[in-house]
């Protein structure tokens, strides 16, 4: 079974700060990753789909990249309202979601 | 109003059964793959199973398989997950998620959850 591993598990950053989130398939998944926002005690939402289409109604400052096993998805800019913990997941043949990244505000 | 509301969750005991529903409004529910997802408190989803727009095709985590059953009913836009013989480690909030294309399983809508607890 395909494991997906996010990185880091946690980060701190101040407002303004650009972040990046790492996703980690342990084997080739072509483009079939997406990346949800889950604030606390909310339901996820849908930020990016096919590892970088950015879904209707997501800030610009949120991108995804990559393809095959190594994806990124960036906060070009963090603001108050993107505390939350992050998701990414592959939907190749089947759905297996990283372990989540918590991002705070320093 | 697009949305999903699920309900059916509660306490049950080990080795019982529980039945959990997911209604759906504003869109064309047999368009849609529907999905059952999990999350155990303060832990990540864990995707729980899938059945097609067709009613028919269905899909499980290994987790569950041969315990829960998940089914629809197109003719009222519902959703269900029948759970049996659940186990305490199966204690999570339940969301049923939309399905955002065709085939593939990533879900731009999500309803509110219900929460299982299985407990003795």
């Amino acid at each position: 079974d395909i494991q997906m591993t996010q990185s880091p598990s946690s980060l701190s950053a101040s407002v303004g700060d650009r972040v990046t989130i790492t996703c980690r398939a342990s084997q080739g998944i072509s483009n079939f990753l997406a990346w949800y926002q889950q604030k606390p005690g909310k339901v996820p939402k849908l930020l990016i789909y096919a590892a970088s289409t950015l879904q209707s109604g997501v800030p610009s400052r949120f991108s995804g990249s990559g393809y095959g096993t190594d994806f990124t998805l960036t906060i070009s800019s963090l603001q108050p309202e993107d505390v939350a913990t992050y998701y990414c997941q592959r939907y190749n043949s089947a759905c297996t979601f990283g372990q989540g990244t918590k991002v705070e505000i320093k | 109003q697009v949305q999903l509301v699920e309900s059916g969750g509660g306490v049950v005991q080990p080795g019982w059964s529980l039945r959990l529903s997911c209604a759906a409004s504003g869109f064309t529910f047999n368009r849609h793959g529907m999905h059952w997802v999990r999350q155990a408190p303060g832990k990540g989803l864990e995707w729980v199973a899938v059945i097609g727009d067709d009613e028919k095709t269905q899909y499980y985590a290994d987790s569950v398989k041969g315990r829960f059953i998940i089914s629809r009913d197109n003719s009222r836009n519902t959703l269900n997950l029948q759970m049996n013989s659940p186990r305490p480690d199966d204690t999570a909030v339940y969301y049923c998620a939309r399905e955002a294309e065709h085939f593939n399983w990533y879900f731009d809508l999500w309803g509110r959850g219900t929460l299982v607890t299985v407990s003795s």
